[in-house]
């Protein structure tokens, strides 16, 4: 049972415009949402994160908007670079509960 | 301060064997989670230690197992492996192990079974 999805596995976006990567969930119980990048042969690194409290968290480039009654989310990167080119995870967790990744989406920037 | 270490980073194993995997969390962190990330799929959840104690399990045979030292280091060990038990091994930090903390990664162990 796959509770958190993520259903394009790849994306290609051109530099400078806007990267938009979405995120759906089954459980109503998470109340804590993150998003992740990662680079081959290395560990996800953090990247931004948003509480059910919320509808929107922004940081730099990157901004992460929350749809409760959709059980979306999206993270938004504007502009791209180069550097954004990597894997995606969203990820969500409440309580003390084990953290739940979707499957990724690899993100390209093309120069 | 400085991040989640894993050793080692890449380790080749042949069918049968055992392995053993170490993770030290960020100072401080006292929850520490495991993953398996195999190619074409997301972050498979193991296991959670927290305060010495297991937590929370993932679906994953007893094949798996763990442990956590009262330093908060963690070790992962893998008995009998299968060549399907190929992948990057992640290990995961987080202060108190509540929802609202941000996990840690670090960089992984790379194993390969031959």
């Amino acid at each position: 049972d796959q509770q958190v999805k993520q259903n394009s596995p790849s994306l290609s976006v051109q530099e400078g415009r806007i990267s938009i990567l979405n995120c759906d969930y089954t459980n109503s119980m998470f109340d804590y949402f993150l998003w992740y990048k990662k680079y081959p042969a290395e560990g996800p690194t953090f990247l931004i994160s948003i509480s059910s409290i919320k509808d929107k968290n922004e940081d730099g480039r990157f901004t992460v908007f929350l749809n409760k009654s959709a059980k979306h989310l999206s993270l938004h990167i504007v502009p791209s670079q180069p550097g954004d080119s990597a894997v995606y995870f969203c990820a969500a967790n409440f309580g003390n509960e084990k953290l739940t990744f979707g499957t990724g989406t690899r993100l390209t920037i093309i120069p | 301060k400085a991040g989640v270490t894993q050793t080692p980073r890449y380790l080749i194993k042949t069918r049968g064997q055992q392995v053993t995997l170490s993770c030290s969390p960020i100072s401080g962190h006292r929850s520490v989670s495991w993953y398996q990330q195999t190619p074409g799929q997301g972050l498979q959840f193991l296991f959670e230690y927290f305060s010495e104690t297991q937590r929370n399990k993932g679906n994953f045979p007893g094949r798996f197992s763990g442990r956590q030292f009262s330093n908060s280091r963690s070790e992962m060990n893998v008995s009998t492996l299968e060549l399907g038990d190929s992948a990057l091994y992640l290990c995961a930090s987080r202060l108190a192990g509540v929802t609202q903390e941000t996990q840690y990664f670090g960089p992984g162990t790379r194993l390969l079974v031959l």
